[in-house]
């Protein structure tokens, strides 16, 4: 009974395939998030859903692409992969479009290496 | 802007040695603030909070003040163990549509 899953949890593609990442969470909250983790592990937010309206959009490439077909599910799909796209990617979610009071709720990434 | 500064890394400490990690903030308002963990091969996990000044966060032998005089929340422990080799990050809340904002993370290791 994960509370945040994501899948999978290894990828290895080939520069210029189309690939996927989903994530769901059982814990009823409202918002979700992903973010990319560097090689140096800094966290990096990407995008932010509220009950599948998307709120936050940072500058990342238009080959990324989040959809939420519910608020339980965030996925990520990513067109036309690069070298620089391999890392680590993380959903969250959060109780409220915030996480001042109690933070938020990850999963445990996808780490994505693309050769 | 929003930021938060997290002392450089790598730290290597002994085992029962005392750890301290600093964080220090700059926010426009008043925010929450929190320290996370991650142990290798995992995603980040809370490790403790305080969401306003004066407020001590606690968990596992960790703790943090929230000093809104010295805009801080530096973490220590007393006496760490290996297993508390990770890398941790602090991080500040704010309401309204914004996101976490993670420091760049500080990793530790204890050895035995």
């Amino acid at each position: 009974d994960t509370a945040v899953s994501q899948t999978p949890k290894y990828l290895v593609t080939q520069m210029g395939n189309d690939k996927s990442i989903k994530c769901e969470q059982n814990l009823g909250h409202d918002t979700m998030y992903w973010y990319k983790q560097d090689s140096k592990k800094f966290l990096k937010i990407m995008f932010s859903y509220n009950n599948k309206e998307l709120i936050i959009n940072e500058t990342v490439p238009n080959r990324f692409s989040p959809k939420s077909p519910d608020k339980a599910h965030l996925n990520l799909h990513i067109n036309s992969l690069e070298l620089g796209d391999s890392a680590v990617y993380f959903c969250a979610s959060s109780q409220a479009p915030w996480g001042d009071t109690y933070g938020y709720t990850f999963g445990s990434g996808t780490r994505l290496t693309v050769v | 802007g929003d930021s938060v500064t997290q002392m450089e890394g790598p730290v290597t400490l002994s085992e029962e040695a005392f750890l301290t990690i600093n964080c220090t903030y700059t926010a426009t308002g008043y925010p929450s603030l929190f320290w996370y963990v991650q142990y290798p091969g995992e995603g980040l996990q809370l490790l403790l909070k305080a969401t306003k000044a004066d407020d001590k966060g606690s968990n596992k032998g960790f703790e943090a003040t929230y000093r809104k005089e010295t805009t801080s929340f530096h973490l220590e422990k007393g006496s760490v163990q290996v297993s508390d080799s990770a890398v941790y990050f602090c991080a500040l809340g704010l309401k309204g549509n914004t996101p976490l904002v993670f420091g760049k993370g500080t990793r530790l290791s204890v050895i035995a």
